[in-house]
């Protein structure tokens, strides 16, 4: 079975000041992990994804997340947030499996920025 | 290049009628999902393709909702006698995936489903 539990449904900063959504998964097999946002009345868009290969991940729109096994935690960070920045961020476990693909999303956090 | 794309954008339908949903994956991909996004509920997956064959079935929350995919490019998630729980927006993506957990989905702009 695996899980992804989004820490956090509702983060609000400054813009300009650090962004961090808390993500924890829980999985009995090698998972691969993906952050994808969703802006409003967009459809959803990958921002980054890790790949059981470099444990620090860059994406687009300068955020990054950092794989860690030992917290099963994937937060995703960026050091400056823009204004462009507010939507709703989604963090993803994925397992394959024999053939067999399970996809489990997060609850999701909205992100908003205050000017 | 060209990219998931769905139908309708919206559907407003009654309640106890049927709906079709579609959905053209990218070209080439042979992997396609459906998922439901409902207010409060977050994305719920729904079912999986791999070509025209559904190995996992086990999101579809009732008999009334079944999907299909024929030559192995669009799918079709019908639900029938629609109740207004089935409100929701519904996400199609696809991937290139060959069984390998690390092939990206690239999602649809999704169908907004009202039932009144």
């Amino acid at each position: 079975a695996q899980s992804v539990t989004q820490l956090d449904s509702h983060v609000s900063v400054s813009e300009g000041t650090p962004v961090l959504l808390r993500c924890n998964y829980s999985s009995s097999y090698s998972p691969s992990l993906f952050w994808y946002v969703q802006h409003p009345n967009k459809g959803l868009q990958l921002l980054l994804k890790y790949t059981s290969a470099a444990t620090l991940v860059k994406g687009i729109n300068g955020f990054e997340a950092e794989f860690k096994k030992s917290e099963t935690s994937f937060h995703l960070t960026k050091p400056s947030a823009h204004m462009s920045d507010a939507a709703e961020y989604f963090c993803v476990v994925r397992i394959s499996n024999f053939g067999n693909e399970k996809l489990t999303f997060g609850t999701g956090t909205r992100l908003t920025i205050i000017p | 290049g060209a990219g998931v794309s769905q139908s309708p954008s919206n559907k407003v339908t009654e309640k106890g009628k049927d709906v079709e949903l579609r959905c053209d994956p990218i070209s080439g991909h042979t992997a396609l999902y459906w998922y439901r996004q409902s207010l409060g509920q977050g994305l719920e997956f729904l079912i999986y393709f791999q070509g025209n064959s559904a190995p996992d079935k086990s999101g579809l929350p009732s008999d009334r909702f079944s999907a299909e995919r024929t030559g192995g490019s669009v799918s079709t998630l019908t639900i029938q006698r629609t109740q207004q729980e089935d409100s929701a927006v519904y996400l199609c993506a696809s991937s290139s995936t060959s069984g390998l957990s690390t092939d990206t989905q690239y999602f649809g702009p999704g169908t907004r489903l009202t039932v009144l």
